[in-house]
């Protein structure tokens, strides 16, 4: 079974409108971390957010904010006031914990393609 | 700080040939990896490395090899190259944390085609 699925291979946006970037996750440990990173068409990983299992509030950074709904597995990313800055591949990832201890573990779904239009 | 660097930026191989990856990272993080990225595709884990002397495989290991001497480099080593492992390879470094908090520093990549 997938660990991260992300279902929307692109996405198209218009500027300064608000996108939400769908990821499901699979997991049966009860910490856990999810991510959200950005890959614009250069190929560097940029960090933009994180949700950790017990955190009880929504994670937001900036324009960045993370709908996270623990019961249904689910961490969409929202970019509000889009920018053509924000085209890229949006991955969603997930580090839990091993078994003999340690949360080294990170998982990477498959990518969505955002593109912000004009 | 430089941060994560990878060595070199591109690279093309024949089929059969090897070669190593070089990677260093400046922030004294102990966890390292080796992704790899396909076309179209999110990151697979290769390899990784909790700290100096210790490393552990990952999704996708066949192929590979690496070492971790220090805490500052985690090169990776591709003996007998293959067509299948035309991808585009980033390390990445972490600090470690009790807890799942610690995100990942990428390095820019390196892009190897074996023909």
């Amino acid at each position: 079974a997938q660990k991260i699925t992300q279902t929307q291979p692109g996405m198209f946006v218009q500027e300064k409108e608000a996108v939400t970037l769908d990821c499901t996750y699979d997991t049966s440990d009860q910490s856990y971390g999810l991510f959200w990173y950005k890959q614009p068409s250069s190929g560097e990983m940029i960090f933009l957010i994180y949700q950790g299992s017990y955190d009880e509030q929504n994670a937001t950074e900036g324009r960045y904010s993370l709908n996270f709904q623990k019961a249904r597995k689910s961490a969409n990313l929202v970019i509000s006031a889009s920018q053509l800055g924000d085209s890229a591949m949006y991955f969603c990832a997930m580090r839990e914990p091993r078994r003999s201890g340690g949360y080294q573990k990170v998982t990477f779904g498959i990518g969505t393609k955002l593109q912000v239009i004009p | 700080n430089a941060g994560v660097t990878q060595t070199p930026k591109f690279r093309i191989l024949k089929i059969g040939q090897s070669m190593t990856l070089q990677c260093a990272q400046d922030m004294n993080h102990n966890y390292m990896y080796w992704y790899r990225q396909d076309p179209g595709m999110g990151l697979k884990l290769i390899y990784y490395s909790v700290g100096a002397g210790i490393t552990d495989k990952g999704e996708v290991p066949n192929g590979y090899n690496v070492s971790r001497s220090t805490t500052e480099d985690f090169p990776l080593r591709l003996e007998l190259a293959a067509p299948s492992q035309t991808s585009v390879y980033f390390c990445a470094s972490s600090y470690a944390s009790r807890f799942p908090d610690n995100e990942q520093f990428f390095g820019p990549g390196t892009r190897l085609t074996v023909l």
